[in-house]
């Protein structure tokens, strides 16, 4: 089964509204990351968080990672109609090597 | 910083053409290159890794005759889908990474159809 499996699929808010989506994964990971993807667009790197951390802030964004639990969620607070694209996290696992595996995606509409 | 042009954007052409799709780290130097391949609606699936001087790692099931894929600097990779068939339309991906703790950092994307 996959590495990095992202819950909700897809979430729709009001601009104001926070977002929450959460990433599952499996193996023992070095960092974990998050992505945001605009369609038909490159993916844009938004957050690395490392094994040893358990939460990180970049403006509106908060992450958290729960090594015991294996799961890490992504908030988005205050969300503008901007911030409608995919979110993906992806995971290093340790077993990995220079690879990372990415999860299925949450698609986020924020409804101006 | 840490910028990666990626292109062309988008190509289409007939079946049986050859297509090169090119990578650049604009700012710094890639010592990793990875190309992903990317369904409608789906997540990034990798095809394979390269690093800059050596063959590329490809991904289990990803022929690499097929998709040629070559590292020559610190700041190129590129990808070359051989005698292209309709079945390999898709959006192509490349992404650079300076060391393994450094994130990737990604191309805008290719989406190739072939007619």
């Amino acid at each position: 089964s996959q590495q990095g499996e992202e819950d909700p699929q897809a979430l729709s808010i009001q601009e104001g509204e926070n977002a929450t989506m959460n990433c599952s994964y499996k193996t023992s990971i070095n960092n974990l990351q998050w992505y945001r993807q605009n369609s038909g667009r490159g993916l844009v790197h938004l957050i690395l968080i490392r094994s040893n951390e358990r939460e990180k802030h970049s403006g509106r964004l908060r992450v958290t990672l729960d090594t015991s639990k294996k799961s890490s969620s992504l908030l988005i607070t205050a969300s503008r109609a901007a911030d409608t694209a995919s979110y993906f996290c992806a995971t290093a696992p340790k077993a990995a090597g220079n690879k990372l595996t990415f999860g299925g995606g949450t698609r986020v509409l924020v409804k101006p | 910083g840490a910028v990666v042009s990626q292109h062309p954007s988008r190509v289409i052409c007939k079946s049986g053409t050859s297509v090169k799709i090119e990578c650049r780290s604009l700012d710094f130097q890639a010592t990793t290159m990875f190309w992903y391949r990317q369904f409608p609606k789906k997540s990034l699936m990798l095809m394979a890794t390269s690093n800059e001087g050596s063959k590329a790692t490809y991904e289990q099931g990803v022929e690499k005759d097929k998709f040629l894929i070559n590292h020559a600097s610190l700041t190129l990779s590129t990808l070359t889908v051989t005698s292209a068939h309709p079945e390999d339309s898709s959006f192509y991906i490349c992404s650079a990474r300076g060391n393994s703790n450094q994130p990737q950092h990604f191309g805008d994307g290719t989406r190739l159809s072939i007619l």
